[in-house]
């Protein structure tokens, strides 16, 4: 079992459409990072979190220490947000050394 | 005949983490340049070695970034410790000589969380 699962691996939706990526891990962490990571390559990091949650624009990050899940909302989907998105944990156990998700592919249709 | 290789290709740490890249330049090539690119602009020079000898190295932040070439073949870069404005492309690219044709490789894309 993968110390950090997403869900889904890949998720298609028509534009405007309310979007949520899950992020479960096993272990406990120190922090959470949210990424979207574009055709050729380019990551951008959306969000990190320790507790509770935050906005930036169309997009919602939140975190539950207790149950081991963050979820990444998009509301108003629209065909730019068509990307891979990727849950990153640092661990209490491995210092700074980022685990990553396997990344969920959404696919925004206009 | 192999090009300029780099690796690795893809790298994302978080900042005040260290970071290397590796260059293994075309074979017979004396001089080895190391380029910073950021999004939207052109490479910047950060290094550039003569076989072993770093011959301009006036654009290297040398209080975190660090090279060597201790062999005059493979190089190194070193970032210690990374900051978030370092994310870019890390370009290595080799030359017959100064001024002479360079070969690029295909970069190592750094991204500091």
């Amino acid at each position: 079992k993968n110390e950090v699962e997403q869900s889904p691996q890949n998720l298609t939706a028509q534009e405007g459409e309310f979007i949520t990526i899950n992020c479960s891990y096993s272990v406990g962490i120190s922090a959470l990072h949210w990424l979207q990571q574009h055709p050729g390559g380019g990551i951008v990091s959306l969000f990190m979190l320790s507790s509770g949650k935050k906005k930036h624009g169309r997009l919602i990050a939140t975190i539950n220490i207790q149950e081991k899940h963050s979820s990444l909302h998009i509301t108003a989907s629209h065909p730019r947000d068509s990307a891979v998105y990727i849950c990153a944990v640092r661990l209490e156990t491995s210092g700074s050394r980022l685990t990553f998700g396997e990344g969920t592919q959404l696919t925004v249709n206009p | 005949e192999a090009g300029v290789v780099q690796s690795p290709r893809y790298k994302i740490i978080e900042k005040k983490q260290p970071v290397a890249f590796w260059c293994n330049p075309i074979s017979g090539h004396n001089t080895l340049y190391w380029y910073l690119q950021n999004l939207g602009q052109g490479p910047e020079l950060l290094i550039r070695y003569e076989n072993e000898e770093a011959v301009d190295d006036s654009q290297l932040p040398k209080d975190r970034f660090s090279a060597e070439r201790l062999k005059g073949v493979d190089s190194t870069l070193k970032i210690q410790p990374a900051e978030l404005g370092d994310s870019a492309v890390y370009l290595c690219a080799s030359s017959l000589g100064f001024g002479t044709t360079q070969y690029f490789g295909p970069g190592t894309r750094l991204t500091v969380l």
